[in-house]
């Protein structure tokens, strides 16, 4: 069974503290994906990888930042948290046509 | 970014009843469209990948078609049930990432 888990389901940070989210995919997909979910807005593209080391910008990658070392795991990375990263993340791994997403973190930032 | 529109963004639906909603996308270097429903407290799950115009595709009570010269897609849920409650996401595949709409939220009422 197709399976991607995130670190954590909830998340309570201060802010200006660095936050690290966990992704990890078990299907060798080479694609990874970390989008945020506000209400009204959609899903929108944090980064992505397409390969381990390599990563794009989405589209709306201020005040992030992501690692690949391994294949299986892409991590975003929130250098100085801030109020307005308030929100729902969601990690997706793909296949050529199809996206698998894990279960969200929902990360409070006070 | 690429703009994927969806609308309406809600509507409530008596139990039985039938019901449809729209997305609309770029009709330019079309590649595919995805459907995702998304309820509460779970991950998005994948309902359609779409790819030639003219598609139609089903899943049980819920089906889709798509007009890629025109660019939209139209959902329907027939003989709506509680369980059919959730967020509905279109997505658009281009520049090797989906992009997403922000959703239309269906409430079927008992």
């Amino acid at each position: 069974d197709v399976k991607v888990t995130q670190s954590s389901r909830y998340l309570v940070k201060r802010t200006g503290e660095k936050v690290f989210l966990e992704c990890v995919q078990d299907m060798d997909h080479e694609n990874m994906f970390w989008y945020r979910q506000d209400p009204g807005l959609g899903l929108r593209l944090i980064y992505f990888s397409y390969d381990v080391k390599m990563k794009e910008k989405g589209d709306i990658p201020e005040g992030y930042s992501v690692s690949r070392e391994k294949k299986e795991r892409f991590s975003l990375i929130l250098e100085s948290a801030s109020t307005n990263q308030t929100s729902m993340y969601l990690c997706a791994s793909s296949s050529m046509y199809e996206q698998y997403f894990g279960p969200g973190t929902r990360l409070t930032v006070t | 970014i690429l703009n994927v529109e969806q609308s309406p963004q809600s509507l409530h639906v008596q139990e039985g009843d039938s019901t449809n909603f729209t997305c609309s996308f770029p009709s330019s270097n079309f590649y595919a469209l995805h459907w995702y429903r998304w309820e509460t407290a779970k991950s998005p799950e994948a309902l359609f990948v779409m790819t030639l115009n003219g598609d139609e595709k089903k899943k049980g009570r819920i089906s889709a078609t798509l007009n890629t010269k025109e660019g939209y897609s139209y959902l329907y849920i027939k003989g709506s049930q509680p369980e059919d409650s959730a967020t509905y996401l279109c997505a658009f595949w281009g520049d090797y990432k989906l992009s997403f709409g922000a959703g239309t939220t269906v409430t079927v009422r008992a």
